[in-house]
Protein backbone atom coordinates (compact mmCIF):
# COMPACT_ATOMS: atom_id res chain seq x y z
CA UNK A 1 0.00 0.00 0.00
CA UNK A 2 1.60 3.24 -1.18
CA UNK A 3 1.86 6.07 1.73
CA UNK A 4 -0.24 8.85 -0.13
CA UNK A 5 -2.82 7.33 -2.24
CA UNK A 6 -5.10 8.86 -4.41
CA UNK A 7 -8.07 7.80 -7.13
CA UNK A 8 -5.91 7.34 -10.62
CA UNK A 9 -9.15 8.50 -12.57
CA UNK A 10 -9.73 9.89 -15.16
CA UNK A 11 -12.02 12.29 -13.51
CA UNK A 12 -14.48 13.71 -16.32
CA UNK A 13 -16.54 16.84 -15.46
CA UNK A 14 -18.23 19.60 -17.17
CA UNK A 15 -17.20 23.34 -17.85
CA UNK A 16 -18.53 25.00 -14.88
CA UNK A 17 -19.26 21.86 -12.69
CA UNK A 18 -17.26 21.31 -9.37
CA UNK A 19 -14.03 18.93 -9.66
CA UNK A 20 -13.22 16.64 -6.20
CA UNK A 21 -10.29 15.13 -5.91
CA UNK A 22 -9.42 13.13 -3.07
CA UNK A 23 -6.29 11.86 -1.45
CA UNK A 24 -5.31 9.58 1.75
CA UNK A 25 -2.12 9.22 3.95
CA UNK A 26 -0.83 6.46 6.16
CA UNK A 27 1.34 8.69 8.08
CA UNK A 28 -0.03 10.22 11.15
CA UNK A 29 3.07 12.13 11.56
CA UNK A 30 2.04 13.97 8.81
CA UNK A 31 2.19 18.33 9.23
CA UNK A 32 1.96 19.61 5.85
CA UNK A 33 -0.19 18.79 2.69
CA UNK A 34 -0.09 19.91 -0.46
CA UNK A 35 -1.94 20.22 -4.01
CA UNK A 36 0.16 20.37 -7.36
CA UNK A 37 -1.02 20.64 -10.30
CA UNK A 38 0.77 18.99 -13.26
CA UNK A 39 0.29 19.59 -17.20
CA UNK A 40 1.18 16.74 -19.75
CA UNK A 41 5.25 17.27 -20.45
CA UNK A 42 5.46 20.15 -17.36
CA UNK A 43 6.81 19.88 -13.93
CA UNK A 44 4.35 20.13 -11.00
CA UNK A 45 2.92 23.46 -9.77
CA UNK A 46 2.06 24.83 -6.38
CA UNK A 47 -1.50 25.12 -6.05
CA UNK A 48 -2.51 25.01 -2.16
CA UNK A 49 -1.12 23.97 1.06
CA UNK A 50 -2.82 23.29 3.59
CA UNK A 51 -1.93 22.51 7.52
CA UNK A 52 -5.21 22.65 9.95
CA UNK A 53 -7.64 20.90 9.80
CA UNK A 54 -10.85 22.67 8.49
CA UNK A 55 -11.08 24.84 4.65
CA UNK A 56 -8.49 26.96 3.35
CA UNK A 57 -9.84 28.57 0.01
CA UNK A 58 -7.65 30.48 -2.04
CA UNK A 59 -10.07 31.77 -5.37
CA UNK A 60 -11.84 28.73 -7.19
CA UNK A 61 -9.57 26.27 -5.44
CA UNK A 62 -10.93 24.51 -1.83
CA UNK A 63 -8.36 22.17 0.07
CA UNK A 64 -10.07 20.35 3.05
CA UNK A 65 -8.29 18.42 5.60
CA UNK A 66 -9.10 15.69 8.29
CA UNK A 67 -6.14 14.65 10.16
CA UNK A 68 -8.30 12.57 12.52
CA UNK A 69 -9.54 10.51 8.91
CA UNK A 70 -6.04 10.94 6.98
CA UNK A 71 -7.85 12.74 4.57
CA UNK A 72 -7.03 15.66 2.17
CA UNK A 73 -9.53 17.43 -0.63
CA UNK A 74 -9.30 19.28 -3.39
CA UNK A 75 -12.62 21.42 -4.85
CA UNK A 76 -12.37 23.00 -8.11
CA UNK A 77 -15.61 25.32 -8.51
CA UNK A 78 -16.52 26.63 -11.78
CA UNK A 79 -14.10 24.62 -13.33
CA UNK A 80 -12.11 25.23 -16.92
CA UNK A 81 -10.91 23.44 -19.44
CA UNK A 82 -7.36 24.73 -18.45
CA UNK A 83 -7.92 22.60 -15.05
CA UNK A 84 -7.77 19.88 -16.99
CA UNK A 85 -4.36 18.51 -15.71
CA UNK A 86 -3.23 15.91 -13.12
CA UNK A 87 -3.47 17.16 -9.68
CA UNK A 88 -0.75 15.55 -7.23
CA UNK A 89 -1.32 15.23 -3.31
CA UNK A 90 1.63 15.40 -1.41
CA UNK A 91 2.29 15.39 2.21
CA UNK A 92 5.35 15.69 4.49
CA UNK A 93 5.93 15.17 8.16
CA UNK A 94 8.67 17.89 8.54
CA UNK A 95 11.11 20.29 6.24
CA UNK A 96 12.53 17.02 4.55
CA UNK A 97 10.98 14.82 1.64
CA UNK A 98 7.42 15.32 0.40
CA UNK A 99 5.73 11.78 -0.45
CA UNK A 100 3.21 12.36 -3.28
CA UNK A 101 0.81 10.25 -4.78
CA UNK A 102 0.36 9.27 -8.35
CA UNK A 103 -2.10 11.42 -9.16
CA UNK A 104 -5.49 12.12 -10.30
CA UNK A 105 -6.07 12.91 -13.75
CA UNK A 106 -8.80 15.53 -14.57
CA UNK A 107 -10.18 16.55 -17.80
CA UNK A 108 -13.24 19.22 -17.80
CA UNK A 109 -15.38 19.05 -21.20
CA UNK A 110 -16.38 22.44 -23.16
CA UNK B 1 12.63 36.54 -8.88
CA UNK B 2 13.88 34.15 -11.22
CA UNK B 3 12.65 30.39 -10.25
CA UNK B 4 14.19 26.95 -9.81
CA UNK B 5 16.09 26.12 -12.74
CA UNK B 6 17.62 22.74 -14.61
CA UNK B 7 20.39 22.21 -17.05
CA UNK B 8 20.12 20.19 -19.53
CA UNK B 9 15.96 19.96 -20.28
CA UNK B 10 16.60 17.26 -21.97
CA UNK B 11 19.53 14.28 -22.36
CA UNK B 12 20.03 11.26 -24.10
CA UNK B 13 22.39 9.01 -23.24
CA UNK B 14 23.98 5.43 -24.02
CA UNK B 15 23.61 2.82 -21.82
CA UNK B 16 27.25 2.96 -19.34
CA UNK B 17 27.47 6.28 -19.96
CA UNK B 18 27.85 8.52 -17.07
CA UNK B 19 25.66 11.73 -16.71
CA UNK B 20 25.28 15.11 -14.50
CA UNK B 21 22.35 16.68 -14.07
CA UNK B 22 22.19 20.72 -12.83
CA UNK B 23 19.94 22.30 -10.46
CA UNK B 24 19.59 26.00 -9.45
CA UNK B 25 17.40 26.93 -6.88
CA UNK B 26 15.43 30.09 -5.57
CA UNK B 27 17.82 32.73 -4.35
CA UNK B 28 17.85 32.52 -0.78
CA UNK B 29 16.04 28.60 -0.73
CA UNK B 30 18.27 26.91 1.81
CA UNK B 31 16.82 23.96 1.27
CA UNK B 32 16.66 21.60 -2.25
CA UNK B 33 15.59 18.42 -2.98
CA UNK B 34 15.79 15.45 -5.53
CA UNK B 35 12.78 13.83 -7.17
CA UNK B 36 12.61 11.21 -10.01
CA UNK B 37 9.51 10.77 -12.21
CA UNK B 38 8.60 7.94 -14.29
CA UNK B 39 5.61 8.09 -16.57
CA UNK B 40 2.45 8.00 -15.22
CA UNK B 41 3.51 8.36 -11.57
CA UNK B 42 4.10 10.76 -8.73
CA UNK B 43 7.76 11.84 -8.48
CA UNK B 44 9.91 9.77 -6.06
CA UNK B 45 11.95 11.11 -3.48
CA UNK B 46 15.75 10.74 -4.10
CA UNK B 47 18.17 13.08 -1.88
CA UNK B 48 17.75 16.19 0.24
CA UNK B 49 20.14 19.06 1.03
CA UNK B 50 20.12 21.26 3.40
CA UNK B 51 22.50 24.17 2.32
CA UNK B 52 25.59 22.01 1.66
CA UNK B 53 24.51 19.15 3.67
CA UNK B 54 22.86 16.03 2.56
CA UNK B 55 20.51 15.41 5.17
CA UNK B 56 18.86 12.58 3.57
CA UNK B 57 19.78 10.37 0.89
CA UNK B 58 17.47 7.43 1.22
CA UNK B 59 15.37 8.06 -1.90
CA UNK B 60 19.10 7.62 -4.30
CA UNK B 61 18.19 3.84 -5.53
CA UNK B 62 21.80 2.68 -5.76
CA UNK B 63 25.16 3.35 -5.52
CA UNK B 64 25.21 4.94 -9.25
CA UNK B 65 23.77 7.79 -7.67
CA UNK B 66 24.96 10.45 -5.99
CA UNK B 67 24.13 14.20 -5.67
CA UNK B 68 26.36 17.04 -4.40
CA UNK B 69 25.71 20.83 -3.75
CA UNK B 70 29.35 22.46 -2.35
CA UNK B 71 28.50 25.32 -1.79
CA UNK B 72 25.23 25.32 -0.74
CA UNK B 73 23.60 26.94 -3.72
CA UNK B 74 23.96 24.73 -7.05
CA UNK B 75 23.23 21.02 -6.86
CA UNK B 76 24.77 18.07 -9.25
CA UNK B 77 23.05 14.61 -9.52
CA UNK B 78 25.32 12.61 -10.88
CA UNK B 79 24.35 9.12 -12.37
CA UNK B 80 27.27 6.37 -13.54
CA UNK B 81 27.67 4.16 -16.10
CA UNK B 82 23.58 4.70 -16.40
CA UNK B 83 20.78 2.26 -17.48
CA UNK B 84 17.97 1.87 -19.45
CA UNK B 85 16.15 1.84 -15.44
CA UNK B 86 17.08 5.33 -15.07
CA UNK B 87 14.97 6.69 -18.00
CA UNK B 88 12.87 9.37 -16.27
CA UNK B 89 12.59 13.05 -15.32
CA UNK B 90 14.39 14.34 -12.42
CA UNK B 91 13.03 17.19 -10.93
CA UNK B 92 14.70 19.39 -8.39
CA UNK B 93 12.74 21.72 -6.25
CA UNK B 94 13.46 23.93 -3.67
CA UNK B 95 12.74 25.59 -0.16
CA UNK B 96 12.83 27.77 2.76
CA UNK B 97 12.99 25.60 5.49
CA UNK B 98 12.07 28.81 7.98
CA UNK B 99 8.25 28.74 5.82
CA UNK B 100 6.57 26.45 7.20
CA UNK B 101 4.47 24.63 5.97
CA UNK B 102 7.82 23.99 3.62
CA UNK B 103 6.52 24.78 0.42
CA UNK B 104 8.50 22.97 -2.24
CA UNK B 105 8.48 24.73 -5.78
CA UNK B 106 9.90 22.42 -8.82
CA UNK B 107 12.05 23.05 -11.96
CA UNK B 108 11.40 22.38 -15.19
CA UNK B 109 12.63 19.17 -14.83
CA UNK B 110 15.48 17.05 -17.06
CA UNK B 111 14.23 14.14 -19.15
CA UNK B 112 16.80 11.59 -19.35
CA UNK B 113 16.53 9.04 -21.70
CA UNK B 114 19.00 5.85 -21.86
CA UNK B 115 19.44 3.86 -25.06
Amino acid sequence: QKEVEQNSGPLSVPEGAIASLNCTYSDRGSQSFFWYRQYSGKSPELIMSIYSNGDKEDGRFTAQLNKASQYVSLLIRDSQPSDSATYLCAVKANAGKSTFGDGTTLTVKP
Amino acid sequence: GAGVSQSPRYKVAKRGQDVALRCDPISGHVSLFWYQQALGQGPEFLTYFQNEAQLDKSGLPSDRFFAERPEGSVSTLKIQRTQQEDSAVYLCASSSPTGFPYEQYFGPGTRLTVT
